[in-house]
């Protein structure tokens, strides 16, 4: 699985919108970036996925360049609630049969302030 | 509630105490896997399981004792654990999906598991 590199801590004040850069050098053509968010205590969460150029949902925009050697996570309009840490995924770890081998790396812990 | 159901959320035990985490998931997913979560440490896979047979097991400790009965339950069985075994134990579940959709794990809430 390709190697991911983010920043460990970011913060922002509320009702900015949050951009967290994620490198990943060596993906493959097959591979899938994929981003989960994880609270406290809690298990991570499925955010966003893509391949190239950009994905929206009503939670997150994913913008990949052309090369896909990084990918950036947009949060629009961050709020008190988006604290938490975003781990960036590449590969698809498929290993047949539905069952995967992710590999999470220590992420990036957004701190969103009053 | 995310289909992933674990039980208990919270567990202190002795070191010579067996004690068992289960997982279940009301998905129809057909891989489920047991993961690890200590402090300031990224998530660590500890055993997979796809259509109940055991596909992997990451250098384990046999202390941690896995089973998986049917597609939709997962436990964790747990004897003469150690301090350092004190983590948030995660359950996740997944399915073969189309390729651009949503794929990967669905986890569950985990528990947090204290050895004193």
């Amino acid at each position: 699985l390709a190697k991911t590199t983010q920043p460990i801590s970011m913060d922002s004040y509320e009702g900015q919108e949050v951009n967290i850069t994620c490198s990943h050098n060596n993906i493959a053509t097959n591979d899938y970036i994929t981003w989960y968010q994880q609270f406290p205590s809690q298990g991570p969460r499925f955010i966003i996925q893509g391949y190239k150029t950009k994905v929206t949902n009503e939670v997150a925009s994913l913008f990949i360049p052309a090369d896909r050697k990084s990918s950036t996570l947009s949060l629009p309009r961050v709020s008190l609630s988006d604290t938490a840490v975003y781990y960036c995924l590449v590969g698809d770890g498929y290993s047949g049969a539905g069952s995967y081998q992710l590999t999470f790396g220590k992420g990036t812990k957004l701190s969103v302030i009053p | 509630e995310t289909g992933v159901t674990q039980t208990p959320r919270h567990l202190v035990m002795g070191m010579t105490n067996k004690k068992s985490l289960k997982c279940e998931q009301h998905l129809g997913h057909n891989a489920m896997y047991w993961y690890k979560q200590s402090a300031k440490k990224p998530l660590e896979l500890m055993f997979v399981y796809n259509f109940k047979e055991q596909t992997e097991n990451n250098s384990v400790p046999s202390r941690f004792s896995p089973e998986c009965p049917n597609s939709s339950h997962l436990f964790l069985h747990l004897h003469t654990l150690q301090p350092e075994d004190s983590a948030l134990y995660l359950c996740a579940s997944s399915q073969d999906p189309d390729r651009g959709t949503n794929y990967g794990y669905t986890f569950g809430s985990g528990t947090r598991l204290t050895v004193v």
